[in-house]
This record gives structure tokens, C-alpha cells and sequence, in this order.
């Protein structure tokens, strides 16, 4: 079973809404990834952290999602104003090091925007 | 961007046959091709991976082969069970910096 903890498991919003979703990656994996799936089971990148520091992100994640992973703290996945398109499965995902090394998935947020 | 398309969308087989997963990617500087499982509801669970400098891996009942000249990879599972009924999605990368590009998913269905 995933080590990978995601909190809360479902998160209904109304359009405009402030959601957030957060993570508690493995123990000891410095890398963490976030994906959005659709029903269509499209994946969609959205950002990827080592330790505290951003590495990559698209640009939607730029313009109104914002995402952190403090030290000591559960990584988080914030919407700032949701939107009917954002219904999706959220999964964070983590994993040892950059090496071509196994992503562990938590069980995700399903958000509903209603 | 690379583009990874899984050729089946639905396989139904009966227990104790083989299933066949076919998976193309476009990248050529993909190298390392993962497997997941997903199961009504639940997440995505990790089954098998494969690297670009081997081009077969078996794990128990599971074999993945890869044919990087034809940018194809596969997933056997053989002597299928009822829990091997789920949801398959392979991925391709070029190194987790860019994260995992996944196909859209195999519903494999085993009955008795």
C-alpha cells in the first residue's frame, strides 16, 4: 500500500471557491509531483518539487494554482478560484530521488466544482 | 511533447490466459517506461517498470518488453487472476524532471 497520504479524499466547491488539497509524501523521497486526472483518464502535469524548491511547472499551474511543500509541513495544492474544468482527480505523487526512480501515488482528492 | 498512446482500451480475457498491453511513445530520448494499476476508486499503484538499456524485465507473472527502434513497449501479464482486473496505464519519461507522460488506460477485465 502507498505511503503517500492525501487529505481530504473529497472536496466539493462552488465556482470561485478557494480549494486546497494537501500531501504527506513517503518518508525520506525529497521528490514530489502533482497531477491532475480527468474522467477521460487524461494525466496532466501540473508541478514537481525536490525538498521545499519548485523544479517545474506548466502554466496553468502558474496562474491560478499555487502549491508548496514546506519542510516539516504537508505539501499542499491550492486553487485559488475554481472552475468547472478543475473537477478532477488530484494525485501527489513521491519518489527517492531524480534518477528514473519509482513514483509512489497517494489515493488523490477527487474535487467536484459545482 | 512526447505522446504516449495505449492501443487498447478494454481487453477481456479469461482466467488463466495471457493479456496483451501495447503502448507507442513518440520521444526518443524517453528512457524509463513505467506500468500502473488502477483499481475502482483507488489510486495508481506501481506494478513494473522497464529502462532504455534493457529491452525485456519479468516480475512473477508480469513481463514488459521494449523495442526502442519501434518505440513500442508492452506489458504481458501472464496466467491471469480475477484481481488482475483493473484499470493498466503505461508512461514514458526522459528523467523525473519532466515527469511522466501516461497513456490513456487499459480496462482489463478477467473472467472465470
Amino acid at each position: 500500500n502507498s505511503k503517500v497520504i492525501q487529505t481530504p479524499r473529497y472536496l466539493v466547491k462552488g465556482q470561485g471557491q478557494k480549494a486546497k488539497m494537501r500531501c504527506i509524501p513517503e518518508k525520506g523521497h525529497p521528490v514530489v509531483f502533482w497531477y491532475q486526472q480527468n474522467k477521460n483518464n487524461e494525466f496532466k502535469f501540473l508541478i514537481n518539487f525536490q525538498n521545499q524548491e519548485v523544479l517545474q511547472q506548466i502554466d496553468m499551474t502558474e496562474k491560478r494554482f499555487s502549491a508548496e511543500c514546506p519542510s516539516n509541513s504537508p505539501c499542499s495544492l491550492e486553487i485559488q478560484s475554481s472552475e468547472a474544468g478543475d473537477s478532477a482527480l488530484y494525485l501527489c505523487a513521491s519518489s527517492l530521488d531524480w534518477g528514473q526512480n519509482t513514483l509512489y501515488f497517494g489515493a488523490g482528492t477527487r474535487l467536484s466544482v459545482l | 511533447g512526447e505522446k504516449v498512446e495505449q492501443h487498447e482500451s478494454t481487453l477481456s480475457v479469461r482466467e488463466g490466459d495471457s493479456a496483451v498491453i501495447n503502448c507507442t511513445y513518440t520521444d526518443t530520448a524517453s528512457s524509463y517506461f513505467p506500468w500502473y494499476k488502477q483499481e475502482a476508486g483507488k489510486s495508481l499503484h506501481f506494478v513494473i517498470d522497464i529502462r532504455s538499456n534493457v529491452d525485456r524485465k519479468q516480475s512473477q507473472r508480469l513481463i514488459v518488453l521494449l523495442d526502442k527502434k519501434a518505440k513500442r513497449f508492452s506489458l504481458h501479464i501472464t496466467a491471469t487472476q480475477p484481481e488482475d482486473s483493473a484499470i493498466y496505464f503505461c508512461a514514458a519519461s526522459k528523467g523525473y524532471a519532466q515527469g511522466l507522460t501516461f497513456g490513456l488506460g487499459t480496462r482489463v477485465s478477467v473472467f472465470p
